[in-house]
């Protein structure tokens, strides 16, 4: 079976601190792809990241930095010196073949306070 | 560069009434799903169209139907809506041709609410 769990259902945080959103998925397959997204209060789900099974390199990409660690099957989401515009919900996705559908976690929601 | 988009925005509907909701694809996509997310949930998948054709079903009852214009734009619809309906309907986009794990856009949703 496919999933997705996030266990962080909220996340409270102060401007400036690190913060990392937990990810950990299961799937049989051996290609697959994992997603991240930002969900503001607006609704629209912005993508952050994909990747790959076959690239465990992890990435970087302003204060946002992503570890995939296929041995424990987890994508974690770590967030730099956070801000009040960080607030939102976070989803993790994984996709176990390629045109096929995204199975969502429940989210987290992180909330920064200034 | 237009990325997804869907209308209406907002809509309230009442028990037993129909409801279209519209979606264009970001710019050179060929492949719209929809999705459906209750409120404090992660959105789950209704179906995929691709060169018209409905092409993968989630786990939604034949009231959830859809279509998939030429012009790869989408509609989906609801009939004999229910109260457990209400929630955000998001379309995704994404180019599927080269059937390799492309990245997947997504509208601002459109929020139905059924009274």
């Amino acid at each position: 079976a496919q999933k997705v769990t996030q266990a962080q259902t909220e996340i409270s945080v102060v401007e400036k601190e690190d913060v990392t959103l937990d990810c950990v998925y299961e799937t049989r397959d051996t290609t697959y792809y994992l997603f991240w997204y930002k969900q503001p209060p607006s609704g629209e789900l912005v993508f952050l990241i994909r990747r790959n099974s076959f690239d465990e390199q992890n990435e970087i990409s302003g204060r946002y930095s992503w570890n995939f660690q296929k041995s424990t099957s987890s994508f974690n989401f770590t967030i730099t010196a956070s801000q009040v515009v960080d607030s939102a919900v976070y989803f993790c996705a994984l996709r176990y073949q390629a045109g096929t559908a995204l199975i969502f976690g429940k989210g987290t929601t992180l909330s920064v306070s200034s | 560069d237009a990325g997804v988009t869907q209308s209406p925005t907002h809509l309230i509907k009442t028990r037993g009434q129909q409801v279209t909701l519209r979606c264009s694809p970001k710019s050179g996509h060929d492949t719209v799903s929809w999705y459906q997310q209750a409120l404090g949930q992660g959105p789950q998948f209704i179906f995929q169209y691709y060169e018209e054709e409905e092409r993968q079903r989630g786990n939604f009852p034949d009231r959830f139907s859809g279509h998939q214009f030429p012009n790869y734009s989408s509609e989906l619809n609801v009939n004999a809506l229910l109260l457990g309906d209400s929630a955000l309907y998001l379309c995704a986009s994404s180019l599927e041709a080269s059937r390799s794990g492309n990245t997947i856009y997504f509208g601002e949703g459109s929020w139905l609410t059924v009274v």
